[in-house]
């Protein structure tokens, strides 16, 4: 089955700094990598999502590569605020597997001010 | 503008004692999902719904059933609560076709429920 490791489960950044997390997934039929944030006592909110056809997307500071080939992606922060402070997890999945979502473990953002 | 919407927010039950969650959805989504989340971990999925086919995920215990009465309706059930099933539990949407501006297959995440189990 489907596995998704999820690199470093801590990361410290400054704030303005850019950031970057890394997953990499073992089932080559996986086309449907969403990134979430989870903010302490909060619900998992979908930020950037990615699909096997294309490999990098963008929306303001927030980006995501997908290398289909070595599978893996990679979220990317750039200008870090305080408010990115969160866990982020990575997830893959397939069509036909009605789209469950195989988890990363999880990184820890820490924003430092 | 709620979409997913879990009750109650916050659930004490007893060791033992039966305790029923709720998640309704205004998205007319088709599948449904319950995922049991602990501190510091990744969502758990427990189960979840394609349509009206129930699909349990093979090390989801027995102590865990589910109902989902309607489209905008499900319940997840703890026969028997014990210490380690206190957690939080997330209800989540989705739908092949994509609808109310959200993309296909995204999950949608209701507020959850913290359990707590004295």
């Amino acid at each position: 089955g489907e596995n998704v490791e999820q690199h470093p489960s801590t990361l410290s950044v400054q704030e303005g700094d850019s950031a970057v997390i890394k997953c990499t997934y073992s089932d080559s039929a996986s086309n449907y990598f969403p990134w979430y944030k989870q903010e302490l006592g909060k619900r998992p909110q979908l930020i950037i999502d990615i699909r096997s056809n294309v490999g990098e997307k963008k929306d303001q500071r927030i980006a995501v590569t997908l290398n289909k080939t070595a599978k893996h992606f990679s979220l990317h922060i750039t200008e870090t605020q305080p408010e990115d402070s969160a866990v982020y997890f990575c997830a893959a999945s397939r069509w036909d597997s009605n789209y469950q979502l195989i988890w990363g473990a999880g990184t820890k953002l820490i924003i430092k001010p | 503008d709620a979409m997913v919407i879990q009750n109650p927010r916050y659930q004490v039950t007893q060791f033992g004692k039966p305790v029923t969650l709720s998640c309704s959805q205004t998205l007319n989504h088709n599948v449904m999902y319950w995922y049991q989340q602990k501190s510091s971990q990744a969502p758990k999925l427990l189960f979840h719904y394609y349509d009206k086919d129930f699909n349990n995920e093979a090390d989801t215990p027995d102590n865990f059933q589910s109902r989902r009465p309607n489209t905008s309706f499900c319940f997840l059930d703890i026969r028997s609560p014990g210490l380690g099933d206190a957690a939080m539990y997330l209800c989540a949407t989705s739908s092949a076709a994509g609808t109310s501006g959200r993309a296909p297959y995204e999950q949608y995440f209701g507020p959850g429920t913290r359990l707590t189990v004295t």
